[in-house]
């Protein structure tokens, strides 16, 4: 069975403390990895795709790299406003509805000035 | 990315009554749209996959008759909770994707979340 697997589930930084979100995942040829980005009460944000092993790709403050097990979320020198829950999600390539994306229950950041 | 429209953002109901909720692919053609239920601190599960002009596809353990999906145009899903109950409350929240595009991104709404009384 797919899975998904994030840690920690809650991560608190004070601002400008780097740190990397884990996300583990167990899936039948991968498609393609995902990090997103989910306020409160809001619908998840695309931050990067990941399609192969070694790939890195940044956006700003954040760095997201892929290995054949895993990938990492790094944050360089956070700011208040990257807290957030940060989810990270698979899309299988065999025997999968293409789209369909199997979700982690997400890392909770908190910044704090 | 696409822009994907949901409504209502937030909908209270009393128990037995059936709520709609929409979404809308505005820039997309969304020939397969995904509909996900996000309960507090836990992971968006799939709930059903709407694809355009077909019947929807529902996950193991989700009743098609409470939850009702069409999908009649490539722009617009609609999933209806019959005769909601308290336990159905929850944060609903739809994605579309296109069939065309390979290793295609998915795209999100912003939720509804529904609060049943």
């Amino acid at each position: 069975e797919d899975q998904v697997t994030q840690s920690p589930e809650a991560l608190r930084l004070q601002e400008g403390e780097s740190s990397s979100l884990n996300c583990s995942y167990t899936v039948s040829g991968l498609r393609g990895l995902f990090w997103y980005r989910q306020d409160p009460g809001k619908g998840p944000e695309f931050l990067f795709t990941l399609y192969s092993a070694g790939e890195e790709k940044e956006k700003e403050r954040l760095k997201a790299t892929l290995t054949k097990k895993e990938s990492f979320l790094h944050i360089t020198a956070p700011k208040p406003e990257d807290s957030a829950t940060y989810l990270c999600a698979v899309q299988a390539d065999r025997g999968s509805t293409l789209g369909r994306l199997y979700f982690g229950r997400g890392t909770q950041l908190t910044v704090w000035p | 990315g696409a822009v994907v429209s949901q409504h209502p953002s937030r909908v209270i109901c009393k128990s037995g009554t059936s709520v709609k909720i929409e979404c809308r692919s505005l820039d997309f053609q969304a020939t397969t749209m995904f509909w996900y239920r996000q309960f507090p601190k836990q992971s968006l599960m799939l709930m059903a996959t709407s694809n355009e002009g077909s019947k929807a596809t529902y996950e193991q353990g989700v009743e098609k008759d409470k939850f009702l999906i069409n999908h009649a145009s490539l722009t617009l899903s609609t999933l209806t909770v019959t005769s909601a109950h308290p336990e159905d409350s929850s944060f609903y929240i739809c994605s579309v994707s296109s069939l065309q595009e390979l290793n295609t991104e998915a795209f999100f709404g912003q939720g509804t979340r529904l609060t049943v009384v």
